[in-house]
């Protein structure tokens, strides 16, 4: 299994550019997320969605857009980029076990770099 | 929202001294993770915390969840250079997010 695999690794954008990160994994987990990491700041949640067809807002949603079509991919779309969204974000998925109350560990792809210019 | 507090930022440690990062929120957690993320890297699994007051060891390191559910802790003893990164926790309500703190990153002079 290749797990969780992000692309590109690296992006350069100009202010305003749109782009898609791509995040894919074969585990067959239901829940996929994004997070955004900045220093000092941790990793904060963008996006995140518990089944095809469904998504929902993390802590800092705006900018940003997602759709979930399979189980296996969650492209992250920033329709207009801002140097505000230069970071390294971060794709995960975990499986979600029906009737746990309490949720399972994150798996996390390698990352992809973006600055904005 | 939900937030996580994480204390230190960041420490520096002398090889062989012992590191703890205490991760704290306002609300009762349902269960808390750690993580550990080497420079250039992506986080790591280490370890997850579900029942009040539990203790969990993992070679030198031990974690600890509080009576309340409401803190936790991450003790390194003995840090080797391999211990270099940052340590993350990852605390959840019972929904469906998983929110972190900001982490600790910890570096070990040899």
């Amino acid at each position: 299994n290749a797990g969780v695999t992000q692309t590109p690794k690296f992006q350069v954008l100009k202010t305003g550019q749109s782009m898609t990160l791509q995040c894919a994994q074969d585990m067959n987990h239901e829940y996929m997320s994004w997070y955004r990491q900045d220093p000092g700041m941790g990793l904060r949640l963008i996006h995140y969605s518990v089944g095809a067809g469904i998504t929902d807002q993390g802590e800092v949603p705006n900018g940003y857009n997602v759709s979930r079509s399979t189980t296996e991919d969650f492209p992250l779309r920033l329709l207009s980029a801002a140097p505000s969204q230069t970071s390294v974000y971060f794709c995960a998925s975990r499986i979600d076990r029906v009737g746990s109350s309490y949720n399972s560990p994150l798996h996390f792809g390698n990352g992809t770099r973006l600055t904005v210019t | 929202g939900q937030q996580v507090m994480q204390i230190p930022q960041y420490q520096h440690v002398q090889e062989g001294e012992d590191f703890t990062t205490y991760c704290n929120s306002s609300t009762t957690l349902s269960n808390i993770q750690w993580y550990k993320q080497r420079p250039g890297g992506h986080p790591v699994f280490l370890i997850q915390l579900v029942k009040s007051g539990e203790v969990k060891k993992q070679k030198r390191l031990t974690f600890q969840f509080g009576e309340a559910k409401k803190n936790s802790s991450l003790h390194i003893t003995a840090t080797q250079t391999t211990d270099v990164g940052t340590y993350f926790c990852a605390a959840h309500t019972g929904g469906f997010k998983t929110i972190f703190g900001a982490g600790t990153r910890l570096f070990v002079k040899a």
